[in-house]
């Protein structure tokens, strides 16, 4: 099946300092990828869609100050968490669909859990 | 608005009772209803995905069925390691072609 892979599984930073997650798609091109964050026992919530090449779009609510995007190569979208606060730990996931679908099935990265001190 | 609600919000059974995990839906036009599997501290797992009312698919000890308001996930004879979070989404037709999910099902087997 399709491989999404991400990294960090886990950070620590203190509150003020920027983190980047990195999501890659390892045996497929991803024109799309998407970001979702889940807190504890809740479902997952869509942040963004990362578009290779152009501008993410974000969800309602979501700073896209806070939480710029890139998505620079068809393989490769990252993440990045700029000056987080504590109320920005949480679980982000990224995903994808293979061959360029805009239907179907997501595949999940492993997650990459934030806890900001 | 396109929703997703799943029941029960968790479900304890001993190892051998088959039980079923509810998803209802509501959506503007469905593209596809979709199932997952996931454990503590990982990203959800694929399991099924559904097009129309009245499609079945199986994995294993895993049977998922649609209807046009819900769909069910059967889960037959289940082991320990059946335990996970069960998550139901959907894509609507409308949307931007999000993918919408529920809360999940808490699944807890126990031997």
């Amino acid at each position: 099946g399709a491989v999404v892979s991400q990294h960090p599984s886990r950070v620590i930073c203190k509150s003020g300092t920027s983190v980047k997650i990195e999501c890659r798609s390892l045996d497929f091109q991803a024109t799309t990828m998407f970001w979702y964050r889940q807190f504890p026992k809740q479902s997952l919530m869509l942040m963004a869609t990362s578009n290779e090449g152009s501008k993410a779009t974000y969800e309602q609510g979501v700073e896209k100050d806070k939480f710029l995007i890139n998505h620079a190569s068809l393989t490769l979208s990252t993440l990045t968490v700029t000056s987080a606060h504590p109320e920005d730990s949480s679980f982000y996931i990224c995903s994808a669909r293979t061959g360029g679908s805009l239907t179907g099935e997501l595949f999940f990265g492993e997650g990459s859990r934030l806890t900001v001190l | 608005e396109d929703q997703v609600t799943q029941s029960p919000e968790a479900l304890r059974l001993q190892e051998g009772e088959s039980s079923s995990l509810n998803c209802s839906y509501t959506v503007s036009g469905l593209r596809g209803l979709f199932w997952y599997r996931q454990d503590p501290g990982k990203g959800p797992e694929f399991l099924f995905t559904l097009y129309s009312a009245g499609e079945e698919k199986e994995k294993e000890r895993l049977k998922a069925t649609l209807t046009k308001k819900e769909s069910f996930l059967h889960i037959t004879a289940p082991k320990p390691e059946d335990s996970a979070t069960y998550l139901c989404a959907v894509q609507a037709e409308t949307g931007g072609f999000k993918t919408i999910f529920g809360a999940g099902t808490r699944l807890f087997v126990k031997a």
